[in-house]
């Protein structure tokens, strides 16, 4: 069964202070690895799709990449609006579209 | 703004009622995802349209779910019999026949009392 982990579950860190958040996934042929965020109360809004181990995508203060086991969510010199909870999904080759979601990791960060 | 939209945003029930969610995909997406998130949780996956045929269900859409997309245009998600489990909300996305990037409504929030 394709399953989806995300840690830490909620991060807090300084204006300016940069990190990753880790999305670990095992899934039966990867179509797809998408990265969502979600602020309270809205739907989630895409961010990235990785397909293939050693891909990397940049938006704003925001870089994905992917290998084999493993997604990293790297955030640089975040600010406060960069808070809220980032969810990572997979998308199998076989079968449906549909994606299965880790549970997601909150990010505050604090002025 | 055309992106996907969800009626109505909210919606508070009593245990025992029945209720209807609609959705309406971005102009062109022919295919239509339904999910369901509680609380701390990431989106569960419901059901999948290809324009009007539903080809996928997940073994959370009990028999008292059913959705439809009558013209593989919008859709309806109904709960029959509401039970409390079913508080949480409840997210439509639609995508292109070529991509895989599903884009998600704002949700409907369901809570039964």
């Amino acid at each position: 069964e394709d399953q989806v982990t995300q840690s830490p579950e909620a991060l807090r860190l300084q204006e300016g202070e940069s990190s990753s958040l880790n999305c670990s996934y095992t899934v039966s042929g990867l179509r797809g690895l998408f990265w969502y965020r979600q602020d309270p109360g809205k739907g989630p809004e895409f961010l990235f799709t990785l397909y293939s181990a050693g891909e990397e995508k940049e938006k704003e203060r925001l870089k994905a990449t992917l290998t084999k086991k493993e997604s990293f969510l790297h955030i640089t010199a975040p600010k406060p609006e960069d808070s809220a909870t980032y969810l990572c999904a997979v998308q199998a080759l076989e079968g449906a579209q549909k994606l299965v979601f880790g549970q997601g990791t909150r990010l505050t960060i604090n002025p | 703004d055309t992106g996907v939209s969800q009626d109505p945003r909210h919606k508070i029930t009593k245990r025992g009622q029945n209720v209807t969610f609609r959705c309406d995909p971005i102009s062109e997406h022919n295919r239509l995802y339904w999910y369901r998130q509680t609380l701390g949780q990431g989106p569960e996956f419901l059901t999948y349209f290809q324009n009007e045929a539903q080809l996928e269900k997940s073994r959370l859409l009990s028999d008292r779910f059913s959705a439809e997309r009558p013209k593989g245009s919008f859709s309806t998600l109904e709960i029959q019999r509401t039970e409390q489990g079913d508080s949480a909300m409840y997210l439509c996305a639609s995508s292109f026949r070529q991509s895989e990037t599903q884009y998600f409504g704002p949700g409907t929030r369901l809570l039964v009392l």
